[in-house]
């Protein structure tokens, strides 16, 4: 099955740098990489995802790349700020409506 | 729009007993996922329903769990017997039909197990 791994597991910066959370994953058939929030409490949320037919995509102040050759995809958030603190999860599905295979989990403190 | 609703927030049994979560996903949409998330990792599927259909439950421990989605609205996940590693939080999502699309989960707040 796939096996998605994601580094670092924790993450200090100061606010306004940038963050930068790294995946790799095993099954070449992946097709969709979506990333998620979590908060103390809360459910994940979506912030941003990625399509096999695609390289980079940007929101704002986060953006995805994808390699597919390597298979590693990555997340940037530029500018942080305190309220980008929480969880962040990686994770990767073959095709629209499976199940989604997480990674570890990034724990972002973004210090005033 | 509602969100994906759970019950209980909170749950602590003693090991051996039963337990029931409860999720009513948000309106009209398909597809319904339970999740286990042990602190510190990620999400973990355990069973996946297309409607009132399973589609995924390769990693049901059926032993012990079970889950059923009549109607193809609300789902109820069991545990029966807990055992002390099912403290955990339990997690359903659900996301919205249309073959071909990379449909968005969107995830309930779940609910905290403390198995003792």
């Amino acid at each position: 099955g796939e096996n998605v791994e994601q580094h670092p597991s924790t993450l200090s910066v100061q606010e306004g740098d940038s963050a930068v959370i790294k995946c790799t994953y095993s099954d070449s058939a992946s097709n969709y990489f979506p990333w998620y929030k979590q908060e103390l409490g809360k459910g994940p949320q979506l912030i941003i995802d990625i399509r096999s037919n695609v390289g980079e995509k940007k929101d704002q102040r986060i953006a995805v790349t994808l390699n597919k050759t390597a298979k590693h995809f990555s997340l940037h958030i530029t500018e942080t700020q305190p309220e980008d603190s929480a969880v962040y999860f990686c994770a990767a599905s073959i095709a629209s409506g499976y199940a989604l295979n997480f990674g570890k989990g990034t724990s972002l403190l973004v210090t005033p | 729009e509602a969100g994906v609703a759970q019950s209980p927030r909170y749950k602590i049994i003693e090991k051996r007993q039963s337990v029931a979560f409860w999720c009513n996903p948000i309106s009209g949409h398909a597809t319904l996922y339970w999740y286990q998330q042990i602190l510190g990792q990620g999400p973990k599927l355990l069973i996946q329903f297309q409607n009132n259909g399973v589609v995924d439950d390769s990693q049901l421990p059926k032993d012990r769990f079970s889950a059923e989605r009549l109607k193809g609205v609300d789902s109820t996940l069991k545990i029966q017997p807990a055992k002390l590693e099912d403290s955990a939080v339990y997690l359903c999502a659900s996301s919205p039909p249309g073959a071909g699309n990379y449909n968005e989960q969107f995830f309930g707040p779940g609910t905290r197990l403390t198995v003792l």
